[in-house]
């Protein structure tokens, strides 16, 4: 089974903090996604990467970056955190270069930034 | 990406087939068709995909419509853990999984 893994399940952080949220995946998949996922609004794609130090704008990538130095882990991090970036956190991956063959998806994280 | 239509919520008995609809009308040929779940608090589970034929797996069936504008999700014997927000998703290569706001699936003891 394809296993995802999220650094941490809860977070609490204060504004103006940089904060990392890591993403492990054990499959050797070639893409990595990042979400967040918020009541009304669904999920939205903020990075994503098809390859080590790739990586691509999502939707809402603004306040955010992204590293992936190795194959397998994929980091998001903000910068400066702020209120409106209080949210569950999804990270997910995939084994086509092709973008969205079907994704895994890990537990999540759930950051609330005071 | 074709955009989904499905029913806020359904309740389904315990045991019973849990029958979740889909409808996507601007579907194109080479457009997907996925399901995923999401049960509280945890991350969107990956059920099943199809293009034209229907397809099963050990977690679930999938039935096209011979027009593709349409499907559905069965799960054959519902069971309290299928309780979750059941997603349709059209996707096609190149482009991007979009979770709408999806089914939740209520399954009564």
């Amino acid at each position: 089974d394809v296993k995802v893994t999220q650094s941490s399940r809860y977070l609490v952080k204060r504004t103006g903090e940089k904060v990392f949220l890591e993403c492990v995946q054990d499959m050797d998949h070639e893409n990595m996604f990042w979400y967040r996922q918020d009541p009304g609004l669904g999920l939205r794609l903020i990075y994503f990467s098809y390859d080590v130090k790739m990586k691509e704008k999502g939707d809402i990538p603004e306040g955010y970056s992204v590293s992936r130095e190795k194959k397998e882990r994929f980091s998001l991090i903000l910068e400066s955190a702020s209120t409106n970036q209080t949210s569950m956190y999804l990270c997910a991956s995939s084994y086509d270069r092709v973008i969205g063959e079907t994704q895994y998806f890990g537990p999540g994280t759930r950051l609330l930034v005071l | 990406d074709a955009k989904t239509t499905q029913p806020t919520s359904m309740d389904c008995a315990e045991g019973r087939a849990a029958n979740l609809p889909c409808n996507h009308s601007t579907i194109s040929g080479n457009e997907y068709v996925y399901w995923y779940r999401q049960i509280h608090s945890q991350g969107p589970q990956y059920i099943i995909h199809g293009l034209k034929n229907n397809e099963t797996n050990e977690m679930a069936s999938l039935i096209i419509t011979e027009d593709r504008k349409s499907s559905t999700l069965i799960l054959p014997h519902a069971t309290l853990r299928d309780t979750a927000v059941y997603y349709c998703i059209v996707y096609n290569q190149g482009g991007k999984l979009i979770f709408g706001q999806g089914t939740e699936l209520s399954v009564k003891p």
